[in-house]
C-alpha cells in the first residue's frame, strides 16, 4: 500500500534560522510531489511541486526552496526563516491512482 | 493560472438538516474537482471526486454536482451530523496536473 511520510510533526525556530522538513512516500514509484502550506484559519497554498528527481517548479515567489533528492524524497528548505514563514506545512503526492492527491501528516512550523 | 472561489467561508446548520458549499473555477481545461474534509489539526482527506465527464456523484450522504458551462461545482451533505463539524476545501487540476484549493469552508453541526 501507498504512504506518506512527513517530520517533524511541530518545530520552533528562531527568525534567521535554517529549515529542513522532510517527506518520504512509500508503494509508489514516480510520484508527484507536493509542497503546500496552510497559514492559520486560512487555505492551502501550493508552494512546489516536483514531476521527477532534480524537477522543481515553484508556484509562488518566496523565502523557502525544495529539493528531490531521491524518487519519493521531497525536502522543503530555507536558509533564513522569517516571521511569515509560520504556518502548517503539508506535503503531498499522487501516486498510482492518477489525479487522487494524498496527504503527509504535516508540520506545524512557528518562527519566532 | 487556476482560481477557485469556494463559498460560505462559515457554514452553521442544525443536525439533520443540509449542508451546501459552492465553488467556481477559472481554467476551462480543468477536468477533476475533488473534496477534502480537514479536521482540526489533522491533514486533509479526500471524501469525494467528480470528473468534468459526470454531472453528478453521491456516495451516502455526500453527493457532488458540476455544471462545466458556468464552471461551478458543489457538495451537499445531507442528515449531517455533528461529526461533519470540519474545514471541507474544494479543488480544481489544471491542464498542468497541479490541484488548486479554495479558502475553505468551516462546517458546524450543531445538536
Amino acid at each position: 500500500s501507498q504512504t506518506i511520510h512527513q517530520w517533524p510533526a511541530t518545530l520552533v525556530q528562531p527568525v534567521g534560522s535554517p529549515l529542513s522538513l522532510e517527506c518520504t512516500v512509500e508503494g509508489t514509484s514516480n510520484p508527484n510531489l507536493y509542497w503546500y502550506r496552510q497559514a492559520a484559519g486560512r487555505g492551502l497554498q501550493l508552494l512546489f511541486y516536483s514531476v521527477g528527481i532534480g524537477q522543481i517548479s515553484s508556484e509562488v515567489p518566496q523565502n523557502l526552496s525544495a529539493s528531490r533528492p531521491q524518487d519519493r524524497q521531497f525536502i522543503l528548505s530555507s536558509k533564513k526563516l522569517l516571521l511569515s514563514d509560520s504556518g502548517f506545512y503539508l506535503c503531498a503526492y499522487t501516486g498510482s491512482i492518477a489525479e487522487k492527491l494524498f496527504f503527509g501528516s504535516g508540520t506545524q512550523l512557528s518562527v519566532l | 493560472g487556476e482560481n477557485v472561489e469556494q463559498h460560505p467561508s462559515t457554514l452553521s446548520v442544525q443536525e439533520g438538516d443540509s449542508a451546501v458549499i459552492k465553488c467556481t473555477y477559472s481554467d476551462s481545461a480543468s477536468n477533476y474537482f475533488p473534496w477534502y474534509k480537514q479536521e482540526l489539526g489533522k491533514r486533509p482527506q479526500l471524501i469525494i471526486d467528480i470528473r468534468s465527464n459526470v454531472g453528478e456523484k453521491k456516495d451516502q450522504r455526500i453527493a457532488v454536482t458540476l455544471n462545466k458551462t458556468a464552471k461551478h461545482f458543489s457538495l451537499h451533505i445531507t442528515e449531517t451530523q455533528p461529526e461533519d463539524s470540519a474545514v471541507y476545501f474544494c479543488a480544481a487540476l489544471t491542464g498542468a496536473n497541479n490541484l488548486f484549493f479554495g479558502t475553505g469552508t468551516r462546517l458546524t453541526v450543531i445538536p
